[in-house]
């Protein structure tokens, strides 16, 4: 089975302050996505990356940066924290989808507040 | 854009009950089509999925979806609900020839009453 890893399920974090989220898959997929998941508003995509060292923007790219050094680990960075990022974070991956019908592995996600 | 709508925030239903979640989505190609759960404090995990063929899709914990193109829907569906179905469900879509992006719908949050 994939397993898609978040290393934190709780973060509380100060405004201001950078804040690194990491994600870390095990079945050496190409692409790897973060999604932000608000109450009503559903998942809406903040950045992806289909390969190491490259990354794109997606719906809401404002306020994060992303980092890709190593295939399997795909990093989240909110430069300097404000209280509209408080939301749940997630992370997924999935096989090269050009064209195809892979689905999007889950992370069980970070829920991140920031105060 | 493609879009997806789920009609409906909260669903409610008692248990043994009929359930269903309705999705359209919004493009003149059939995309590739998801239905994922998600319980509480948890990610998102895989329902079923449509991609071509048959287009009544079984999914696991007895659920299935039917791909109605003349409607442009995904409805899912599960014909006795059991209290263990209490979550929030998500319709997703990805265009065909789409990088691997997926967009969700807003969700659905059912509830199951005893």
């Amino acid at each position: 089975d994939v397993k898609v890893t978040q290393s934190s399920r709780y973060l509380v974090k100060r405004t201001g302050e950078k804040v690194f989220l990491e994600c870390v898959q095990d079945m050496d997929h190409e692409n790897m996505f973060w999604y932000r998941q608000d109450p009503g508003l559903g998942l809406r995509l903040i950045y992806f990356s289909y390969d190491v060292k490259m990354k794109e923007k997606g719906d809401i790219p404002e306020g994060y940066s992303v980092s890709r050094e190593k295939k399997e680990r795909f990093s989240l960075i909110l430069e300097s924290a404000s209280t509209n990022q408080t939301s749940m974070y997630l992370c997924a991956s999935s096989p090269n989808g050009l064209g195809k019908n892979s689905p999007l592995h889950f992370g069980n996600g970070t829920r991140l507040t920031v105060t | 854009a493609q879009s997806v709508t789920q009609l409906g925030s909260h669903v409610s239903v008692s248990e043994g009950a009929l359930v269903l979640l309705r999705c359209n989505y919004s493009s003149s190609v059939p995309p590739y089509l998801f239905w994922y759960v998600q319980y509480p404090n948890q990610g998102l995990q895989l329902l079923l999925k449509y991609t071509t063929g048959a287009t009544l899709v079984k999914g696991i914990n007895g659920f299935e979806a039917e791909f109605k193109k003349s409607e442009t829907s995904f409805h899912l569906t599960k014909p006795s609900a059991h209290m263990s179905d209490a979550a929030e469900y998500f319709c997703a879509v990805r265009s065909r020839g789409s990088q691997g992006n997926l967009i969700f719908g807003k969700g659905t949050k059912l509830s199951v009453k005893p």
